[in-house]
This record gives structure tokens, C-alpha cells and sequence, in this order.
């Protein structure tokens, strides 16, 4: 049963570029979430989405940034436009649709992207 | 904004030794999980808990939630250099719609000297 797949594993974009990350879930789950991870800090909520609906995106920055989980294939993390500041590693998690373990809020973590902005 | 504190952030022990790390909140939280996560990789889960008082084990981890849900422990007994690695508590609060988001800890970093 493969895990969360995220790729590519790394992404090396220059300053005003676009960079795509991209996340699968596990099989059976329909919930996925992304978080960043920045140097010296803890990862940090950005984004809840489940199949073709934006839950929660207040993690989210304003501009530049946006997400999508189509009906098939892969979650979407866009960054538009990157800065130096960008750079991070950016983490996909996802859930099943249990109600007992979403209640339990179990979520599985991807082995993320990191993303350089030269 | 909720907070979650970990302690101590860095911990080096000799291999055998015993070891604990915190994990505190103001806030009562509706769920607590335990993470490793290894150079490179993405965090792994270990536990969840979501009982006041309840006490996990995963071989020579404990899992101790508070009474009042606000803080967590971890204890290794007898570590070993495998076990080196960042640990991570994550914490939800709040039911029904927005105990999803995981708020995350810096971690503590452990290294186990052979």
C-alpha cells in the first residue's frame, strides 16, 4: 500500500519563476493537506482541501500562492512569481474518510518537496 | 493563535540511556500526535492520543497524555542510535470543523551516541 507521494522530491526555481508540487494521497483517502516547513521553524498549516473543494486555505499566503484537488489525479501546490523567501520544504499529508479516524485528526505525511529559489 | 511548546529542543544521550521529552499547551487539545522525522524525510507518524490520562506504548516508547489534555510526554527507555531523529508533537483543538489543522511543535532534536 504506497504512502503519500510527493514529487519531485526537489525543485530548484529562480526569482520570478513558477514552481509546481505535487502530491498524491494515499489510496482510500480523499482528504489532503499541505504544509511548509521553513528553516528553523515547525511546519505550519497552509491549505485543507478535499476532491474538487478548498476547505480551509487561511494557512495560505494571500497572493501568489494557490492549491487545487482535482476530480482525478494529483493535489496542486502552486507558487507563482517565487521569491527567496519561498524557500522551503513544502509537505503533503493526507487522511481517510473514516469519521473515526478523521475525528482522531490521523494524518500521513509525504516526503515533501524542498524548494530553492535562487 | 494556539502555541505548543517542546522541551528540550536538543538531546544528546549516551546509548542505554533513558530519556523524556514535553510537549505543553495553554489550550486543551481535542487530539495530540507524535512524529519522527528523519534528515530529508517527511514526518512519521507514531501515536495518537485523544484521552485525558491515556498512556500509549510502541515497544520501548511511552505515550503519556495529561489529565487535562494540555500536555504530552514521551518517554524512551533504554535509546539506541536508531532512535536518533527530530521528535514532533502536534496538537488539534477545537471540534467539529477545524480540528484538522495540526499546529506542530519545533521539535526536539535527538542524537544517541553509540
Amino acid at each position: 500500500n504506497a504512502g503519500v507521494m510527493q514529487n519531485p522530491r526537489h525543485l530548484v526555481r529562480r526569482r520570478g519563476q513558477e514552481a509546481r508540487l505535487r502530491c498524491s494521497p494515499m489510496k482510500g483517502h480523499s482528504h489532503v493537506y499541505w504544509y511548509r516547513q521553513l528553516p528553523e521553524e515547525g511546519l505550519k498549516f497552509m491549505v485543507y482541501l478535499q476532491k474538487e473543494n478548498i476547505i480551509d486555505e487561511s494557512g495560505m499566503p494571500k497572493e501568489r500562492f494557490s492549491a487545487e484537488f482535482p476530480k482525478e489525479g494529483p493535489s496542486i501546490l502552486r507558487i507563482q512569481q517565487v521569491v527567496r523567501g519561498d524557500s522551503a520544504a513544502y509537505f503533503c499529508a493526507s487522511s481517510p474518510r473514516d469519521r473515526a479516524l478523521l475525528a482522531k485528526n490521523i494524518q500521513y505525511f509525504g516526503a515533501g518537496t524542498r524548494l530553492s529559489v535562487l | 493563535t494556539q502555541l505548543l511548546e517542546q522541551s528540550p529542543q536538543f538531546l544528546s544521550i549516551q546509548e542505554g540511556e533513558n530519556l523524556t521529552v514535553y510537549c505543553n499547551s495553554s489550550s486543551v487539545f481535542s487530539s495530540l500526535q507524535w512524529y519522527r522525522q528523519e534528515p530529508g524525510e517527511g514526518p512519521v507518524l507514531l501515536v495518537t492520543v485523544v484521552t485525558g490520562g491515556e498512556v500509549k506504548k510502541l515497544k520501548r516508547l511511552t505515550f503519556q497524555f495529561g489529565d487535562a489534555r494540555k500536555d504530552s510526554s514521551l518517554h524512551i527507555t533504554a535509546a539506541q542510535p536508531g532512535d536518533t531523529g527530530l521528535y514532533l508533537c502536534a496538537g488539534a483543538w477545537g471540534g467539529g470543523g477545524s480540528n484538522y489543522k495540526l499546529t506542530f511543535g519545533k521539535g526536539t532534536l535527538l542524537t544517541v551516541n553509540p
